[in-house]
Formats: structure tokens, sequence, C-alpha cells
């Protein structure tokens, strides 16, 4: 059975600075690995998707790492903004068709400080 | 492309009453999941469409819950008998094909009462 862990549950940081979100998975057997953003009472956002051929991928001030072999996935966030402030999750499907249901982790919880 | 739609959006119930969300998916993907989510918990998966066809139902999907794709459009999902565990937010995503990526709706709240 996949678990999928993200750590820390909670982040503050001041306005401006770098930071990385940490997610990890016991069943390395993944098609891809999605993250996602959800304000308080929303839907999810979907940030960026990275297949589990690739090992980056980078949109705007985001970019998602996929170490596959160790179970790891990194979102870095550039030059963090108060309007950054949600919480993040990640979430992978099982490689094999037919079992395409996405397993979540419980978030990372991010507050910028302005 | 207007995303993925979800109606009601709230909906408060006693307990014992049956209650009836719906989904509308972005038009053309063929690939539609139900998920649940519990305060401070990631969603969990509920059942997934293909077109009209439903592919998996997660064990969380008691003989209470049942879900619907007439015609492989709009689904619904109805919750019967509802219990104050049944109150969370159920969340629906669809996909253009298989494990692409999901592009999830605003979620249903449901407090039950």
């Amino acid at each position: 059975k996949q678990e999928v862990t993200q750590i820390p549950a909670a982040l503050s940081v001041p306005e401006g600075e770098n930071l990385v979100l940490n997610c990890s998975f016991t069943d390395s057997a993944i098609y891809n690995l999605q993250w996602f953003r959800q304000d308080p009472g929303k839907g999810l956002t979907s940030l960026l998707l990275i297949q589990s051929s690739q090992r980056e991928q980078t949109s705007g001030r985001l970019n998602a790492s996929l170490d596959k072999s160790s179970g790891r996935s990194t979102l870095y966030i550039a030059a963090s903004q108060p309007g950054d402030s949600a919480t993040y999750l990640c979430a992978v499907p099982l490689s094999n068709f037919g079992n395409e249901k996405l397993t979540f982790g419980t978030g990372t919880r991010l507050t910028i400080i302005p | 492309d207007t995303g993925v739609s979800q109606n009601p959006r709230h909906k408060i119930t006693k307990r014992g009453q049956n209650v009836t969300f719906r989904c509308d998916p972005i038009s053309e993907h063929n690939r539609l999941y139900w998920y649940r989510q519990t305060l401070g918990q990631g969603p969990e998966f509920l059942t997934y469409f293909q077109n009209e066809a439903q592919l998996e139902k997660s064990r969380l999907l008691s003989d209470r819950f049942s879900a619907e794709r007439p015609k492989g459009s709009f689904s619904t999902l109805e919750i019967q008998r509802t219990e104050q565990g049944d109150s969370a937010m159920y969340l629906c995503a669809s996909s253009p094909r298989p494990l692409d990526e999901q592009y999830f709706g605003p979620g249903t709240r449901l407090t039950v009462t």
C-alpha cells in the first residue's frame, strides 16, 4: 500500500525567503507526482505534474524535483510572497494502468509572514 | 474551458437524510474521480469513472454511497441515511486520459448535524 508523507506539517517563513517542501512515498513504482495548492475551505489547484522519467519541472517561482529511487520529491518556492500562504499537497498514482487513483500526503501548511 | 464545477458548494443536513452532489467535469475529459477530505487530512479516493463506466470503488464507499455518471458527462454522488461521520469536503476531479494530470473542482462541504 502506497503511503505518502509530508514534513513538516506546518512552516512559517518571512516574506522573500526561498523555501523547500518535502514529500516522500513508500512505493517507488509511481507513474508521476503531482503538487497541489489548497486555500482554506477551497478545492485543490494543480501546480506541477512531474513524470517518473523527469527529474525536475518548473513553473514560474516553483520548481519540483523527483528522485524516484529514493522515494522523494521536493517543491522549491523562490522569493516567497504572502499570497503563497496555503496548504501544499503532493499526490502519486501507482504506475500500472487501472490503478490511477491518487494517494495524498497530509500536506504542509505554509504561512508567509509579511 | 470553465474548469470542474461542483454543486452545491455547501450542504447542511440532518442525520438520516439523503443528499446528492453534482460534478461537471471539464468537457471532453473522460476520467472523473471522487475524493473525500476531512479536516487536516489529505483527500482520500472514493471512486472513479471512465465515461459512464464506474471502474473502481474504495472500501470507504459503504452501501449508503452511490455514484453515477450517466452518458459520461456529469456525475452525481448520493449518500443515503447520512451519519455525522459523513461530514467532510467532497471533491471531484477530471482528467483527459488515464494517469494524466487531475483537475479538481471547488468541492462540496457537507455538514451532518
